[in-house]
């Protein structure tokens, strides 16, 4: 069965540091990828997303995902983290044949220490 | 451009009630998908409508139900309310294109709470 696994459920970095969160899939077949964030209390906003090709793919606000076939994984990483970056981050997978039915991890919950 | 939009923000039933739950894709969209996120977990698909007709379901019981309008507005609504129906429910809409590149954007939420 298709799934993702987000390993960490909370993550702590200091302002100004990198950040990488964790993202692996389980799909038979090349899995189109997103990452989406969310803030408290609001709804889920699209940061990023794979389809094919370059697996280094750039997001909004100075976000990166990087695509790795044999390790199932699908990161998302930003070299400096603002103190606005605080959010519950989720990836998600779209299987190709099931319209845009997306499955989802069940999220990284990240603080930014000041 | 206005977003996806949803109403009511929040909501309080009791067990046993039913409610309506309303949603408006972005403009020139015409596909819509409901999902329920439960507190400290990911969004779950409920259902997916596309041009009126019901594309995909997820594993979710009888109680749920859903339609979409001419207009591409949709409603989702759930009978018999229970304590675990207490989520913050989403809309998603996209252009309806299908498969996976079908990439879908997401309302603010409407917050259930059942008493």
């Amino acid at each position: 069965a298709q799934s993702v696994t987000q390993p960490d459920i909370h993550i702590t970095v200091s302002e100004g540091a990198s950040l990488e969160l964790r993202c692996n899939y389980s799909y038979g077949a090349t899995p189109y990828l997103f990452w989406y964030v969310q803030s408290p209390g609001q709804g889920l906003q699209l940061l990023l997303k794979y389809f094919s090709g370059d697996t280094l793919v750039q997001g909004i606000k100075g976000f990166e995902a990087e695509f790795k076939r044999s390790q199932s994984s699908f990161n998302l990483r930003k070299p400096s983290v603002h103190w606005s970056d605080a959010a519950e981050y989720f990836c998600a997978v779209a299987p190709y044949n099931q319209g845009g039915k997306l499955i989802f991890g069940q999220g990284t919950e990240l603080s930014v220490k000041p | 451009d206005a977003g996806v939009t949803q109403s009511p923000t929040h909501l309080i039933k009791t067990r046993g009630q039913q409610v309506t739950l309303r949603c408006s894709p972005i403009s020139g969209h015409k596909s819509v998908s409901w999902y329920q996120q439960v507190l400290g977990q990911g969004p779950q698909f409920i259902f997916q409508y596309y041009e009126k007709e019901e594309r995909g379901r997820g594993n979710f019981p009888d109680r749920f139900s859903a339609r979409q309008f001419p207009n591409y507005s949709s409603e989702l609504n759930v009978n018999a309310l229970l304590l675990g129906d207490s989520a913050l429910y989403l809309c998603a809409s996209s252009l309806g294109t299908g498969g996976g590149t079908d990439t879908q954007y997401f309302g603010p939420g409407t917050r259930l709470t059942v008493l």
